[in-house]
């Protein structure tokens, strides 16, 4: 069974440029959620994607727009990054109405 | 609003020593799922255990142990023994069982075992 996988490991940005990360369930999950995680911070729920659609979505603003394809996989995006936006991306998968999120390895990205 | 509590930021203690990472959690709903993940320096978010609301029954895993008490609404986690490779940050979250899953994290607490 292939857990979920994250591309890229790190990424280097500057302000007011466009990011785009990039997320594979695992096998069996329909179900895509992304996080946000501040350095020294707990993760902070950004939003979930199931059936391609967004279906639920925290406190971030639309420049944080994201994807799902028919293979499950995902994308999130965020356009004119701001310095605050420097994070680890996290994403977790599920079976729709499953209990336990699993999570990828995350994105660190850094914006100069 | 769902809300999780981890007062401690961090804990150091010696290989073999107990130690308790402590759980607040608060929450208007009746229905709810408690989760613990581990974080090692590598930054990935591996799950330990989910308890749903109905399931007061404490468990043990091997020289893990957790505490549901929904009274005080704590969800307090024990290692037993603890050993180096204990070392990580360690997150409580508390998930509502309706509508979409979203997760709501704790803060965090770094365990430090050193030898």
């Amino acid at each position: 069974e292939t857990g979920v996988t994250q591309s890229p490991t790190h990424l280097i940005k500057t302000r007011g440029q466009q990011v785009t990360l990039r997320c594979s369930s695992q096998s069996g999950h329909n179900t895509v959620s992304w996080y946000q995680q501040a350095l020294g911070q707990g993760p902070q729920f950004i939003f979930q994607y199931y059936r391609e659609e967004e279906n639920g979505r925290g406190n971030f603003p639309p420049r944080f727009s994201g994807l799902q394809f028919p293979n499950y996989s995902s994308e999130l995006n965020v356009n004119a990054l701001e310095l605050d936006d420097s994070a680890l991306y996290l994403c977790a998968s599920t079976s729709w109405g499953g209990e336990t999120q699993y999570f990828g390895p995350g994105t660190r990205l850094l914006v100069l | 609003a769902q809300k999780v509590t981890q007062a401690q930021t961090e804990i150091s203690v010696v290989e073999k020593e107990d130690v308790t990472l402590d759980c607040v959690y608060e929450t208007r709903d009746t229905t709810y799922y408690l989760f613990w993940y581990k974080q090692p320096p590598s930054g990935e978010l591996v799950f330990l255990i989910r308890r749903n609301s109905f399931d007061e029954q404490n468990e043990i895993s091997g020289r893990y142990s957790w505490n549901f008490q929904k009274s005080t609404s704590s969800f307090n986690f024990t290692i037993t023994a603890s050993q180096v490779v204990d070392s990580a940050v360690y997150f409580c979250a508390l998930r509502m069982n309706t509508g979409f899953q979203k997760l709501v994290f704790g803060t965090g607490t770094r365990l430090l075992v050193s030898p």
